[in-house]
């Protein structure tokens, strides 16, 4: 199957900072990645579509301005955790679809983000 | 209507056994049907995927068995290992849009 990255894998960071997770598509091309969020024992929370050179899609509930998406490239999705708080602690995961159309999408390892 | 309910929350399976979690789902335009595999600390892996035009899809010892009239689809995990230990999601997608995905069950594979 195909690789996505994630960098860091683990962060720790003051509350009132901010933070940027890097999703990273290391063997194909993907016009658009995805941010989930999932808290212990749940499932995956879709935060945001993010597509190549355009601006970002955010799901319901979800503020925007806390969270920003870049997708500068074809391989290259970031998270910025803006201002974060303890209630921001979270394990973050992105996903990249692959561009055949087949709809497959392909997870990174996850960032655990603890906001003290 | 976008939503994918997933059964049971938890299963212990003795190993060797064969492991079974349902999913039902309303929207009929769902066209693709895919399962993950996530053990703790881990992003999920894609396991296996199916989709409507085909009612069974085997890929070493998973099976996915999809019902299309009755809008529901299963993870059948066969001679189960230890290993397989793992929270398991079910997923549905409309024309490569967005995955929905199901609330996941944890399943414990017994020595």
């Amino acid at each position: 199957g195909a690789v996505v990255s994630q960098h860091p894998s683990r962060v720790i960071c003051k509350s009132g900072t901010s933070v940027k997770i890097e999703c990273r598509s290391l063997d194909f091309q993907a016009t658009t990645m995805f941010w989930y969020r999932q808290f212990p024992k749940q499932s995956l929370m879709l935060m945001a579509t993010s597509n190549e050179g355009s601006k970002a899609t955010y799901e319901q509930g979800v503020e925007k301005d806390k969270f920003l998406i870049n997708h500068a490239s074809l391989t290259l999705s970031t998270l910025t955790v803006t201002s974060a708080h303890p209630e921001d602690s979270s394990f973050y995961i992105c996903s990249a679809r692959v561009p055949s159309g087949s709809g497959e999408q392909y997870f990174g390892p996850g960032t655990r983000l603890t906001v003290t | 209507q976008q939503q994918v309910k997933q059964s049971p929350q938890s299963l212990i399976v003795q190993k060797g056994g064969i492991s079974i979690i349902n999913c039902a789902y309303e929207n009929t335009a769902f066209d693709y049907f895919p399962w993950y595999q996530q053990f703790p600390g881990k992003g999920p892996a894609l396991l296996i995927a199916i989709r409507p035009d085909v009612s069974e899809k085997k890929e070493g010892r998973f099976t996915i068995s999809f019902n299309k009239s009755a809008k529901q689809f299963s993870l059948h995990i066969m001679d189960s290992q230890p290993g397989d230990s793992a929270t398991y999601f079910c997923a549905a997608d409309q024309g490569a849009q967005k995955l929905v995905f199901g609330q996941g069950t944890r399943l414990t594979i017994n020595p």
